[in-house]
C-alpha cells in the first residue's frame, strides 16, 4: 500500500537534546512538507522541499533543520534551539499535478 | 499574509446537520480544501472546491463558497457519531508551491447520540 510513514509515533526527550523525526513516502511524490500542530492553532508550516537536495523554510523554521537526500525521505531534526518543541508533527507529500496533500499519522514529541 | 479563520467548537445531535464555517483573506487560490482529522491521526482530504464554483455536493457533504464575502462552509447531512473529528479548511493562498497550505485553527465537531 502506498502512503507516508512517520516514526516514531511517540517520543520523549529531555531539554537540550536534538531529536530526529523520520518521514518516508512511497507515493513517488515530488514535494514533501513538515507541519507542526498545536491545540487551537491549526497547522503551521516548518519546512518544505519540492525536489531532492533542495528545501525552503516555512513560517516557523527557527530551531528546526531538514535534509532531502532521497526523493522518498524527508527527516526533520528538532534542535535544542527550538524554544517550545512539545507538539504534534505531521509530514505530508503532494503530487505536482493534483496538489492534494497526503499526510502521515504524525509524531508526538514531548520534551520533559 | 494569508489568514484563515474557523470557529473552534461545534456540537450537534446525531441525525442533525452540521455546518462548519471558514473565512479566508486570499482570493487568488484555484482550490479551497476541507480536511478531516480523527484523534491522534494525520489529516485526510475530505473534499475540495474550485474557486469558480459556488457549490459542490458529494454524498452527505455540501460545500458552499461565497467569493464575495470570502466565506466557505461545509455542511454534513445526517451527522453520525463517526463524524466526530477536527475539520480544517485550507487555502493555498495563491502560492506556487503545491501543498503549501494555510490552515484554519480547526473546528472540533462533537456528535452526541
Amino acid at each position: 500500500d502506498g502512503g507516508i510513514t512517520q516514526s516514531p509515533k511517540y517520543l520523549f526527550r529531555k531539554e537540550g537534546q536534538n531529536v530526529t523525526l523520520s518521514c518516508e513516502q512511497n507515493l513517488n511524490h515530488d514535494a514533501m512538507y513538515w507541519y507542526r500542530q498545536d491545540p487551537g492553532q491549526g497547522l503551521r508550516l516548518i519546512y518544505y522541499s519540492q525536489i531532492v537536495n533542495d528545501f525552503q523554510k516555512g513560517d516557523i523554521a527557527e530551531g528546526y533543520s531538514v535534509s532531502r537526500e532521497k526523493k522518498e525521505s524527508f527527516p526533520l531534526t528538532v534542535t535544542s534551539a527550538q524554544k517550545n518543541p512539545t507538539a504534534f508533527y505531521l509530514c505530508a507529500s503532494t503530487h505536482r499535478e493534483t496538489g492534494e496533500l497526503f499526510f502521515g499519522e504524525g509524531s508526538r514529541l514531548t520534551v520533559l | 499574509g494569508e489568514d484563515v479563520e474557523q470557529s473552534l467548537f461545534l456540537s450537534v445531535r446525531e441525525g442533525d446537520s452540521s455546518v462548519i464555517n471558514c473565512t479566508y483573506t486570499d482570493s487568488s487560490s484555484t482550490y479551497l480544501y476541507w480536511y478531516k482529522q480523527e484523534p491522534g491521526a494525520g489529516l485526510q482530504l475530505l473534499t475540495y472546491i474550485f474557486s469558480n464554483m459556488d457549490m459542490k455536493q458529494d454524498q452527505r457533504l455540501t460545500v458552499l463558497l461565497n467569493k464575495k464575502d470570502k466565506h466557505l462552509s461545509l455542511r454534513i447531512a445526517d451527522t453520525q457519531t463517526g463524524d466526530s473529528a477536527i475539520y480544517f479548511c485550507a487555502d493555498p493562498a495563491g502560492g506556487t508551491s503545491y501543498g503549501k497550505l494555510t490552515f484554519g485553527q480547526g473546528t472540533i465537531l462533537t456528535v452526541h447520540p
